[in-house]
């Protein structure tokens, strides 16, 4: 079965600390996508990264890391020194599109709220 | 560019009403998706298409229908609104499963 667990409901830091989301996925293909999106406050869900099963790379993007571990199953992403706008909800998900199993499935979602 | 428009924004059904959600991109995209969003569940994915005249079932599809008659539409069904289907209704699409997808603003829609 594909299955994304985001065992974090809600974080809470300070403006400036570091913080760590946590996605591990289940698939037993080896080719898949794993994916990041935003939801801000505002609603509407924002596309931040898409990596792909052969490239573990960890990969970054301004103040925004992703690290990636096949051998734990996880695709892990880091906001370093957050601000307040990076306030919202966090979602991460798998596609496998080799299978049949096409379509795209998420996990809960994390809401991080950063306070000045 | 439009990107993905979901009609309507906001609706308000009484139970046993019947409604129809629409969804139309305009990215030429072949992958269509419905998710639907209650606090503490994430998206959860109701029905999808892999191209016009497809459908699949996803995670939790009872209660709804869909059709993708054209290419660039995505309709949503409730046939006999209930008030579990009460919650934030979100379209998508993307090129392929492998891609970025793109989403609606969402809708939200109350079942009383």
């Amino acid at each position: 079965a594909q299955k994304v667990t985001q065992a974090q409901t809600e974080i809470s830091v300070v403006e400036k600390e570091d913080v760590t989301l946590d996605c591990v996925y289940e698939t037993r293909d080896t080719t898949y996508y794993l994916f990041w999106y935003k939801q801000p406050p505002s609603g509407e869900l924002v596309f931040l990264i898409r990596r792909n099963s052969f490239d573990e790379q960890n990969e970054i993007s301004g103040r925004y890391s992703w690290n990636f571990q096949k051998s734990t199953s996880s695709f892990n992403f880091t906001i370093t020194a957050s601000q307040v706008v990076d306030s919202a909800v966090y979602f991460c998900a798998l596609s496998v599109p080799n299978t049949g199993f096409q379509k795209l499935v998420f996990g809960t979602g994390t809401r991080l709220l950063v306070s000045p | 560019n439009a990107g993905v428009t979901q009609t309507p924004k906001f609706r308000v059904l009484k139970t046993g009403q019947s409604m129809t959600l629409l969804c139309a991109q305009d990215m030429n995209h072949e992958y269509m998706y419905w998710y639907r969003q209650d606090p503490g569940m994430g998206l959860r994915l109701i029905h999808y298409s892999v191209g016009e005249g497809t459908t699949a079932k996803g995670e939790v599809p009872d209660g709804y229908n869909v059709s993708r008659l054209k290419k660039q539409n995505f309709l949503l069904g409730l046939e006999s609104a209930a008030p579990s289907q009460t919650s934030v209704y979100f379209c998508a699409s993307s090129y392929h499963t492998n891609t970025e997808a793109f989403f609606g603003q969402g809708t939200r829609l109350t079942v009383v």
